[in-house]
């Protein structure tokens, strides 16, 4: 079974700070990696996804995500953190055998303070 | 604005009642995808319909149950509600079912309300 863990409820940085929002997962076969965003009272948006290739994956608004397949890692970072960047991230996974649901972690919330 | 619209914002009704949420998927989008987010479960799949036909189920009660039309619009109905049904409903299209590494675009959301 598919599943995505997130470790940090919550993540604090300072404006202008690297940030870092970590991701692991666990697939029986190899994985199609997304985030997503949430802003507060809208739908989840889309950052970016890996699914095969350079591990580096680069998103919008300067979001980049790097895969580490040993690790089964899937951690999404940006150089420079905004105020605006305050929002619910969620990693997800999917299997790339078969047509297997979108499994989403639970959600951590980055808080960029000015 | 993610192009897939859903209908109502927010309802709120009564325990025992039954509500319709209604989805509008992006233009060409053949797949839809339904959600239910709540606190303490996060994020959970509940069924999956592409071209009009069931392709994929999740953590759907027996009491929920969806379709898609013609149109490709799609409907979610929840009969029996329970006070633990209060979630935010999302809906979320993409443009296959084949090629599983295209991203999914999400509605805004319905808020249910069950008092």
């Amino acid at each position: 079974a598919q599943s995505v863990a997130q470790p940090e409820d919550q993540v604090n940085v300072a404006e202008g700070n690297p940030l870092t929002v970590k991701c692991t997962y666990s697939v029986s076969g190899n994985p199609y990696l997304f985030w997503y965003v949430q802003y507060p009272n809208r739908g989840l948006q889309f950052l970016l996804k890996y699914i095969t290739g350079d591990n580096l994956v680069k998103g919008s608004y300067g979001f980049e995500a790097e895969f580490n397949k040993s690790q089964t890692s899937f951690h999404l970072k940006k150089p420079s953190a905004l105020v605006s960047d305050s929002a619910l991230y969620f990693c997800a996974v999917r299997d790339m055998k078969g047509n297997t649901p979108l499994v989403f972690g639970k959600g951590t919330r980055l808080s960029v303070i000015a | 604005d993610s192009g897939v619209t859903q209908t109502p914002k927010h309802l709120i009704t009564a325990t025992g009642q039954r509500v319709t949420l209604r989805c509008s998927p992006r233009s060409g989008d053949l797949s839809v995808y339904w959600y239910q987010q709540s606190l303490d479960q996060g994020l959970q799949f509940l069924i999956q319909y592409y071209n009009g036909e069931e392709r994929a189920k999740g953590n759907i009660l027996e009491r929920f149950s969806a379709q898609q039309f013609p149109d490709l619009h799609s409907e979610l109905n929840l009969s029996s509600l329970e006070l633990g049904d209060s979630a935010l409903y999302f809906c979320a299209s993409s443009t296959s079912v084949g090629q599983v590494y295209n991203e999914q675009f999400f509605g805004p959301g319905t808020r249910l309300t069950v008092l």
